[in-house]
Parts: structure tokens; C-alpha cells; sequence
């Protein structure tokens, strides 16, 4: 079963504008990692935050994190038609020593020009 | 280039057949994953390793076998395909240490008629 799940399912929006999509999860985590995948193609790993981090920034990107509410949202500042992909969080279970991440079901994010 | 190389990309099978994927990766990762996803099913783990010689079971392990023989291989084997085992499969590895990021290959695309 998935730990994560994304929020919304799916989103479009006009090029330039952001894009915020959030995740939720049950159990407590060691980190919490952002991934993007094209149609067609495998997951490219964004951005990573532990879980004493409240917030990240890569780029355009940026990432924030509440483990009181067990959530997590990205933010893709000033979208380009590039963006548009499917983007999945994905968790890792606290003091689990190497268990594999687990994956949500993903929030598809269409950028129109 | 780098990273994590599938083949095939794409293969029919019919029912009953048994077939093998290989999943390859040059980055001397020690931990190395099989994922399977389907529509709206977001990405679900079948097996692992965790090194050379090692394999553990995932979430949806049923009907697949696993062997890494070699660092650097990790072989997905089905002995008797079935439709249900239509999905598009992703192979990824990563390195030791908790902090990491996956490496995705670009999938395999089955389909079991």
C-alpha cells in the first residue's frame, strides 16, 4: 500500500504561473524525496528533505515539510511547458535502517504555453 | 552515460511464457530495486537487493523471481506470465547511506496477451 499520497491528482496551469502539489503520509520517515517523470520515461530523482529540515529549495523548486501533520508540498515557481510531467513523493520508514522507498500514486501537472 | 540500463524496452508475451529482465548499472551501487507500475497505481516494490548475492521481497513479490549474481546486474525472472503481469517495470539503484537519491533506468514495457 502506498505511504504517500499527492494532492492533487492531477493539474494544469498556464506557463508561468506556480504549481503546488502536496503529499501526505502515515508513519514517521527518515527523509521524504520529490521525483519527476515524463511521459513514457523513468523517475528522475529533484530534491530530498530529512526530516529535520522544514524546507528546501533547488532552482525553481521548493519544498516544505511538516512531520506534525505528516505532509509535504512542492512548489514550482514560475511553471514552463517543460514541467509538465508526473511528479511522485516518495518516503522511507524512520530508523528502518535501508528499506526502500515507498512510492504515492503521483499528481499529473500539465503546463499550457 | 552513467546510470541504470533496462533491456528490453518492450516485449509481448503470451500467457504462460517465462521471460527475464535484465536491469544493469555502472555506478557501483550497492542496493538495487524492481518496481512495477500501473495506471493509478503509482509505483509498487517487487524485490530488492541490498547487495551482491542478497534479494528481499517487496510489496507485490507473487509470480516474480529475483537473483544479483553480480554487483552491477540485477535480473527480474517470470516463470509463468500472466495477464496481470502487464505493466510497464522500472528498475533503480542507489547508493549506501540513507541520503540518497534513486537512479531510475527508463522501464520495460510488458504486455501478457
Amino acid at each position: 500500500s502506498q505511504q504517500g499520497e499527492e494532492d492533487p491528482q492531477a493539474l494544469s496551469i498556464q506557463e508561468g504561473e506556480n504549481a503546488t502539489m502536496n503529499c501526505s503520509y502515515k508513519t514517521s520517515i527518515n527523509n521524504l524525496q520529490w521525483y519527476r517523470q515524463n511521459s513514457g520515461r523513468g523517475l528522475v530523482h529533484l530534491i530530498l528533505i530529512r526530516s529535520n529540515e522544514r524546507e528546501k529549495h533547488s532552482g525553481r523548486l521548493r519544498v516544505t515539510l511538516d512531520t506534525s501533520k505528516k505532509s509535504s508540498s512542492l512548489l514550482i515557481t514560475a511553471s514552463r511547458a517543460a514541467d509538465t510531467a508526473s511528479y511522485f513523493c516518495a518516503t522511507d520508514a524512520w530508523n528502518s535502517g535501508n528499506t526502500p522507498l515507498v512510492f504515492g500514486k503521483g499528481t499529473r501537472l500539465s503546463v499550457i504555453a | 552515460n552513467a546510470g541504470v540500463t533496462q533491456t528490453p524496452k518492450f516485449r509481448v508475451l503470451k500467457t504462460g511464457q517465462s521471460m527475464t529482465l535484465l536491469c544493469a548499472q555502472d555506478m557501483n551501487h550497492e542496493y538495487m530495486y524492481w518496481y512495477r507500475q500501473d495506471p493509478g497505481m503509482g509505483l509498487r516494490l517487487i524485490h530488492y537487493s541490498v547487495g551482491e548475492g542478497t534479494t528481499a521481497k517487496g510489496e507485490v513479490p507473487d509470480g516474480y523471481n529475483v537473483s544479483r549474481l553480480k554487483k552491477q546486474n540485477f535480473l527480474l525472472g517470470l516463470e509463468s506470465a500472466a495477464p496481470s503481469q502487464t505493466s510497464v517495470y522500472f528498475c533503480a539503484s542507489r547508493d549506501t547511506g540513507g541520503n540518497y537519491g534513486y537512479t531510475f533506468g527508463s522501464g520495460t514495457r510488458l504486455t501478457v496477451v
